[in-house]
């Protein structure tokens, strides 16, 4: 069966960086796109981009080019989010999600990995 | 602040009927096609319906969605208290050239 096997939940400090993992199983991890998905603490859903896993390419959302990246290792089927420069207002769930198609369709979704940035 | 409107709220009572707008612009719910989530807390988002108006297999045919012009609904019938969670609209923005969702709905079944 399909799983999204996510790292464990990260406590940083301001300045700092993370790198969260997302383990895929179940599926041909290139035929499927990656996508991350933040919520912040009692807010919504926000899109933070996606990666081709064939290709590589990636795309962000306004706002998080820059210090957030993604990345993969084909080899072990896992997608990477890594943020640098971490904020306060980093401080969410960062989920990642199987892209089925569409640029928001998500069939299939990790746990979620928490990120909190305090002092 | 989002680009899709969802009414933050929405209620009723086991077996009604409930409705959940989401409305949006020529340049997101317009040109593209409309997806439907159902989160409860501390939990992952579940795709609830494709393409508009298509459930995935599991999916309850209890759940519908429709599109028209710049809004889309998820409707929800035969209301049961399992139900109780929040939903979001998704869609991708061909401005923004990203995916937005909605703010959310909080349903409550009283």
């Amino acid at each position: 069966q399909v799983q999204l096997e996510q790292s464990e939940s990260e406590l940083k400090k301001p300045g700092a960086s993370v790198k969260v993992s997302c383990k895929a199983s179940g599926y041909s991890f290139i035929t499927y796109s990656m996508d991350w998905v933040r919520q912040a603490p009692g807010q919504g859903l926000e899109w933070v981009g996606r990666i081709n896993t064939k290709t590589g390419k990636t795309t962000y959302a306004q706002g998080f080019a820059g210090r957030f990246v993604f990345s993969l290792d084909t080899s072990v089927s896992t997608a990477y989010l890594e943020i640098s420069g971490l904020k306060a207002d980093d401080t969410a769930v960062y989920f990642c999600a199987r892209g089925a198609g569409g640029w928001t369709t998500f069939d299939y979704w990790g746990q979620g990995t928490s990120v909190t940035v305090s002092s | 602040q989002s680009v899709l409107t969802q009414p933050p709220s929405a209620s009723g009572t086991p077996g009604q009927r409930v409705t959940i707008s989401c409305s949006g612009s020529r340049s997101n719910i317009g040109d593209n096609t409309v997806n439907w989530y159902q989160q409860f807390p501390r939990m992952a988002p579940k795709l609830l319906i494709q393409g508009n108006d298509r459930r995935p297999s599991g999916v309850p045919d209890r759940f519908s969605g429709s599109k028209s012009g710049t809004s889309a609904s998820l409707a929800i019938s035969d209301l049961h208290s399992e139900d109780e969670a929040d939903y979001y609209c998704a869609v991708w923005d061909d401005n923004l050239n990203a995916g937005v969702f909605g703010g959310g709905t909080k349903l409550t079944v009283l």
